[in-house]
């Protein structure tokens, strides 16, 4: 089946810090991919997406680049700040309708210190 | 603005309780999903629906049901609640992109 797989948190930084969360996954065929983000006490909130092979997600300063042939669709983000502080997912689905479910990373619990 | 409301945040529940966990959305969204959320582990997919009386099992679904009578409302029923489905369950409704609610923090004692 499908699996993501996340590089291991907490990853700690200082602000303005360049940031990169490393995402790999395995699949058939080619899915769309995801960053999600959840901040304390809140649920999931959609960061960016990719749906094909060389696509750019880009949002609030971060970035990520689906790679086929390296299977990753790690996140970057040039200066970090003490807002940033959150759980960042890597997802995955077949469905580009949005009728499957999601498979996950086991996140990453970003912290970034002044 | 996208809105999915799950109808308790936290709930104190007593082992063989039958427990509900309600999630409305409000964006006329076909699909909707229940996942839940353990450290350590990361999401899980329980169940998911993509149309009314519609239901399919995710990765977990032993231990729970779900129903959804109407379009914007997906409920989840844990028939017998057991310490271990003690975790934070989320719900989400999509049409392309998976809009998630805040999370419901179940403790079953």
């Amino acid at each position: 089946g499908d699996s993501v797989t996340q590089m291991e948190g907490p990853v700690t930084l200082s602000e303005e810090a360049f940031l990169t969360i490393n995402c790999t996954y395995t699949a058939t065929g080619y899915p769309s991919l995801f960053w999600y983000v959840q901040y304390p006490g809140e649920g999931l909130q959609l960061l960016l997406k990719a749906t094909k092979a060389d696509d750019k997600g880009s949002n609030k300063g971060f970035e990520a680049t689906y790679r086929k042939e390296t299977t990753s669709f790690h996140l970057e983000k040039g200066s970090v700040q003490v807002s940033d502080s959150a759980v960042y997912f890597c997802a995955l689905t077949h469905s580009g309708g949005g009728a499957d479910g999601l498979t996950f990373g086991k996140g990453t619990h970003l912290i970034i210190q002044p | 603005d996208v809105k999915v409301t799950q109808s308790s945040r936290y709930l104190v529940k007593r082992t063989g309780e039958k427990v509900f966990l309600e999630c409305v959305q409000d964006m006329d969204h076909e699909n909707m999903f229940w996942y839940r959320q353990d450290p350590g582990l990361g999401l899980r997919l329980i169940y998911f629906s993509y149309d009314v009386k519609m239901k399919e099992k995710g990765d977990i679904p032993e231990g729970y049901s779900v129903s959804r009578e109407k379009k914007e409302r997906f409920s989840l029923i844990l028939e017998s609640a057991s310490t271990n489905q003690t975790s934070m369950y989320l719900c989400a409704s999509s049409s392309s992109i998976q809009y998630f609610g805040a999370g419901t923090r179940l403790s079953v004692l």
